[in-house]
């Protein structure tokens, strides 16, 4: 079974970067088949899907954000990272990392990190 | 940009009943591409169903979906206590707002 962990500051200081990593375990992302993604949800709102990256690199990101995201992946470590920049209060939210199959439906999920945006 | 409009946006139910939510898109999508999930407070979003009516792994049979075109529905026959929380859509990149089903 898949298990995926979100890490990275809780806090981040408006105009800088926002940087997660998602660990992956009980699977190899280098074994191709599912596209590694970033989704975050504002407190009390909905979902937002960030984007996602394939394990040969290719990515695909929300419009919304395209100008700001950037997601890459280390194979050699079994991670995927998000990297947004210059954030605003906007950005506070959960961030979840999950695996989307060849469907793009999302079957597994990290638990969630909340990313607090604050002087 | 397909949007997905979900209704109602709550639902005040009892236990044991009948719950009916909709997906409604902006305009035709593949019934493959279409998902339902389940979010209880403080937790992830869990995988019901995909492809608009296949269930995900484990998920009991009471959850059912169905639809095509602009026009989806996720089924709850009888609502079990920890059936109470948010339902989202989903189609690709886009996910609905949600529907919260709460006990009456």
């Amino acid at each position: 079974q898949v298990q995926l962990q979100e890490s990275g500051p809780g806090l981040v200081k408006p105009s800088q970067t926002l940087s997660l990593t998602c660990t992956v375990s009980g699977g190899s992302i280098s074994s191709g088949g599912y596209y590694w993604s970033w989704i975050r949800q504002h407190p009390g709102k909905g979902l937002e899907w960030i984007g996602y990256i394939y394990y040969s690199g290719s990515t695909y990101y929300n419009p919304s954000l395209k100008s700001r995201v950037t997601i890459s992946v280390d194979t050699s470590k079994n991670q995927f990272s998000l990297k947004l920049s210059s954030v605003t209060a906007a950005d506070t939210a959960v961030y979840y990392c999950a695996s989307a199959g060849e469907l793009g439906n999302f079957d597994y999920w990290g638990q969630g990190t909340l990313v607090t945006v604050s002087s | 940009e397909i949007v997905l409009t979900q209704s109602p946006g709550t639902l005040s139910l009892s236990p044991g009943e009948r719950a009916t939510l909709s997906c409604r898109a902006s305009q035709s999508v593949s019934s493959s591409y279409l998902a339902w999930y389940q979010q209880k407070p403080g937790q992830a979003p869990r995988l019901l169903i995909y492809g608009a009516s296949s269930r995900a792994t484990g998920i009991p049979d009471r959850f059912s979906g169905s639809g095509s075109g602009t026009d989806f529905t996720l089924t709850i026959s009888r609502l079990e206590p920890e059936d109470f929380a948010v339902y989202y859509c989903q189609q690709k990149g886009t996910f609905g707002g949600g529907t919260k089903v709460e006990i009456k």
